[in-house]
């Protein structure tokens, strides 16, 4: 059981929106922690997408954007690619277990 | 740019111990912070602990106090994690990432090693 929820998949189609949301408590989102994202390609190590809510680092493109609001935050893709198909977590800071925390990943598929 | 570079794959017994280094270069690795996050197979990502070389000590995740120890070496810009008694579902693989603020562990991570896969059985 993760601290922060995820969806466990979305799905859509090659040019369309998506978005995955991550929902956290009091302790975490909540509390005003930072939200960071990242993407996890199959074999491979995760890598950052989005930190502090919606800062893109270079070479991430402008099509991924984050947002964050009370105790949840969003991740936002636009204008999906099947390059996109991945699996997608958000992670947060919660002051009353004193470390990180990860959301339980969604499943991006790119029909 | 920064680059960490893991130690290779291990096979553990159960109860026995196992010490996974991970190697900084390109960048500043004194006061920035170095985590431990795992990865179950067909599984989430599970923070572990971390550590800010030169600030003091490490910080753990309630589920791995007393079994987990975590170091850095300022010298040689290694971090090493050493996960003890080990038990079957210990099998993951194990990743280490710098944190992305100065002095903080309540930052993202950036970049990850490669990942070490660490199979525990008998």
């Amino acid at each position: 059981q993760s601290v922060l929820t995820q969806p466990p998949s979305v799905s859509g189609a090659p040019g369309q929106r998506a978005t995955i949301s991550c929902t956290g408590s009091s302790s975490n989102i909540g509390a005003g922690y930072d939200v960071h994202w990242y993407q996890q390609l199959p074999g491979t190590a995760p890598k950052l997408l989005i930190s502090a809510n919606n800062n893109r680092p270079s070479g991430v493109p402008d099509r991924f954007s984050g947002s964050k609001s009370g105790a949840s935050a969003s991740l936002a893709i636009n204008g999906l690619q099947a390059e996109d198909e991945a699996d997608y977590y958000c992670q947060s800071y919660d002051g009353s277990l004193r470390g990180s925390v990860f959301g339980g990943g969604t499943k991006l598929t790119v029909l | 740019q920064v680059q960490l570079v893991q130690s290779g794959a291990e096979v553990k017994k159960p109860g026995s111990s196992v010490r996974v280094s991970c190697k900084a270069s390109g960048g500043t690795f004194s006061g920035y912070p170095f985590s431990w996050v795992r990865q179950a197979p067909g599984q989430g990502l599970e923070w572990m602990g971390g550590i800010i070389a030169v600030f003091g000590p490490a910080n753990y995740a309630q589920k791995f106090q007393g079994r987990l120890t975590i170091t850095a070496d300022e010298s040689t810009t290694t971090a090493y994690m050493e996960l003890s008694s080990l038990r079957s579902d210990d099998t993951a693989v194990y990743y280490c990432a710098r944190g992305g603020v100065y002095a903080s562990l309540l930052g993202w991570f950036d970049p990850w090693g490669q990942g070490t896969p660490v199979t525990v059985s008998s």
